[in-house]
Formats: structure tokens, sequence, C-alpha cells
């Protein structure tokens, strides 16, 4: 399997540009997390999607972030519009669950640069 | 609300220690622990994970400790490598089907 797939890898773009970063998680995860790395606050959980359904969405900052699992094997994360305070890495998570141990394997990350 | 805070925030080791990696979380109620490795530029790759019911996982150099009522884990690093360079985090989640909980990791450097 070749893992947790995101693209792009890095983004640079303009204050008030719409950014859509895309993520394709490991066949037969049933869950998928978005997340967005800073030095400031860590690792903070934006959404995630049960069987392709948001279950928890209060980690979005803003109206201005919005985010799609349109179907099982693909998921978006939109900013429209962009600021600088987004620049930041993003990681999508995906696992399988219901069964136990479960763990979350993470893609790559996109690297999001907003001038 | 979960808050978890790993201390130290960066360590620098020489090669050949044994080390340990401190985590603490508020809520004592997790459903599982995790340790992950972050190097620069790279997504998150778990180490050990270990369910609330279990006080130890080890793999490897890598053995980690779990106590729930104490609200503490530690990841113990032995003879370590210039290889072993990179960010650790832990993480928790509540339930099984919640997300996890991150602390902002420490940052280890093994010195050759």
């Amino acid at each position: 399997d070749a893992g947790v797939i995101q693209s792009p890898r890095h983004e640079v773009t303009e204050m008030g540009q719409e950014v859509t970063l895309r993520c394709k998680p490991i066949s037969g995860h049933n869950s998928l997390f978005w997340y967005r790395q800073t030095m400031m606050r860590g690792l903070e959980l934006l959404i995630y999607f049960n069987n392709n359904v948001p279950i928890d969405d209060s980690g979005m900052p803003e109206d201005r972030f919005s985010a799609k699992m349109p179907n099982a094997s693909f998921s978006t994360l939109k900013i429209q519009p962009s600021e600088p305070r987004d620049s930041a890495v993003y990681f999508c998570a995906s696992s399988l669950q219901g069964l136990a141990p479960d763990t979350q394997y993470f893609g790559p990350g996109t690297r999001l640069t907003v001038l | 609300k979960q808050e978890v805070t790993q201390i130290p925030a960066a360590l620098s080791v020489p090669e050949g220690e044994n080390l340990v990696l401190n985590c603490s979380f508020t809520d004592s109620a997790i459903y599982n622990l995790q340790w992950f490795r972050q190097d620069p530029g790279k997504g998150l790759t778990s180490l050990l994970l270990i369910q609330s019911s279990q006080r130890e996982q080890t793999s490897g150099r890598l053995n980690a400790s779990l106590d729930k009522s104490s609200g503490r884990s530690t990841l113990y690093i032995a003879a370590s490598q210039p290889g072993d360079s990179a960010t650790y985090l832990c993480a928790v989640t509540n339930s099984g089907n919640t997300p996890l909980v991150f602390g902002k990791g420490t940052r280890l450097s093994v010195i050759a």
C-alpha cells in the first residue's frame, strides 16, 4: 500500500487566494483526520470523518475553512480566502476504526505558505 | 478538555546514552496513548501504542510505559544513536472513535 497520499506537498499562494489540499487515505480505512501543525500550537485536529461523514469539525478555525469527503478514497480541505496566519503544515491521517489496537497513519503533509 | 504536555521541549545527548522522554496528560480516562516520531519535513510515524489496560510496550530499543492514575507516560530509548535524532510526539485519545490530542513534542539530538 502506498500509504496516505497528500497533494500538493508544497503550496505558496498570496493572501486572498483559494487553496485546496487533497488527501487519499489508505484503502479500506474508514476514518480520516485533518490536522494542522504550527510551531506555536503544535498539532491540532481540524476535522475528522467516519465513513465519509464529518463527525467533529470544532477544530476548524472559521468559516474560511471547509472540508469534504465525497467518497471513501478522497478528501479535500479548502481555505477561501487564505490569510498569512494560515501558513502551516497540514496533515491528513487515516485509520481503521472498530479494531483494537488502532493507530492513525499520517501522510507526508502539505506545507502551505500564504504571503 | 484533554491537554498533553511533553518535557523537555528539546534534548541533546551523546551517542550511546540511555534517555527518557516524558509525557503527561490531564484527563486520566484515556483509551490509548501513542508515541510518534517525526523527522524534519516529514509526516508522523507511529512507534508504540499502549492501550489503557496495558502498562508498557516494547519495540527494539524503545520502551514506553503508561501510568494512567498519575497521567504520565515515558518513552525510554536505550543506547541512543544519531539516527534517533527526531521530534518525538506523545498523543492520547479518550475513546476508540475520538481523535488524538498531541503534545508539542520533544526534539531529540543524538550527537556522534
